[in-house]
């Protein structure tokens, strides 16, 4: 059974603060993905990872940035954090290739005051 | 500009019966298509998926039914229980676009009514 996990459920970090988001999979899946979830606006990818220290700009990634040092693992980083960010992030992971599954995590609900 | 649309935010459906949920997409290179379940506070659950050389797609109570030239695929649940009422979206995908990320719906809250 495939498992990603995040390393918060619950965040609250206050404007200007720097966030990082971590997700580690266990899979050896090659491509993960940072998508954010917002009411009336679905999920929307901020940023993914084919392998390795790789890293592809999504839909929206202004405000954000990544680092993939290792395979099992993927962080979302947020510079300095706006009340724009207060957002549900998805962290998804899937082996190579376009059709196969995205698995996600359970997500991280973030509050910036 | 959206090119994943579910337009009904929300469904409210008798257990037992037939639930539908529909999804339209505008980009002419999605060639495979997903549906998810999702709880809340959880993360999305893959439900089923559909490839665009196909027009149906089943797994037990899921089926998928896709049609290219309107553009249009639904998700139907038959016969439709309590455990089912979640969030669902729909995503599209063009497999020759490498490691590119899922383009979503925004949703469709599916209530079951006991």
């Amino acid at each position: 059974d495939v498992k990603v996990t995040q390393s918060s459920r619950y965040l609250v970090k206050r404007t200007g603060e720097k966030v990082f988001l971590e997700c580690v999979q266990d899979m050896d899946h090659e491509n993960m993905f940072w998508y954010r979830q917002d009411p009336g606006l679905g999920l929307r990818l901020i940023y993914f990872s084919y392998d390795v220290k790789m890293k592809e700009k999504g839909d929206i990634p202004e405000g954000y940035s990544v680092s993939r040092e290792k395979k099992e693992r993927f962080s979302l980083i947020l510079e300095s954090a706006s009340t724009n960010q207060t957002s549900m992030y998805l962290c998804a992971s899937r082996l190579a290739g376009g059709k196969e599954t995205q698995y996600f995590g359970p997500g991280t609900r973030l509050l910036v005051l | 500009d959206q090119q994943v649309k579910q337009n009904s935010p929300s469904l409210s459906v008798q257990e037992g019966r037939i639930s539908i949920l529909n999804c339209d997409y505008t980009n002419s290179m999605f060639d495979y298509f997903l549906w998810y379940k999702k709880y809340p506070a959880e993360g999305p659950t893959f439900l089923i998926s559909i490839s665009s050389i196909k027009d149906k797609n089943e797994d037990g109570r899921f089926t998928v039914f896709l049609n290219k030239s309107a553009k249009h695929l639904s998700l139907h649940i038959v016969p439709s229980q309590p455990g089912d009422s979640a969030v669902y979206f729909c995503a599209a995908l063009y497999s020759g676009g490498g490691a590119d990320g899922l383009t979503f719906g925004k949703g469709t809250h599916l209530i079951i009514q006991p």
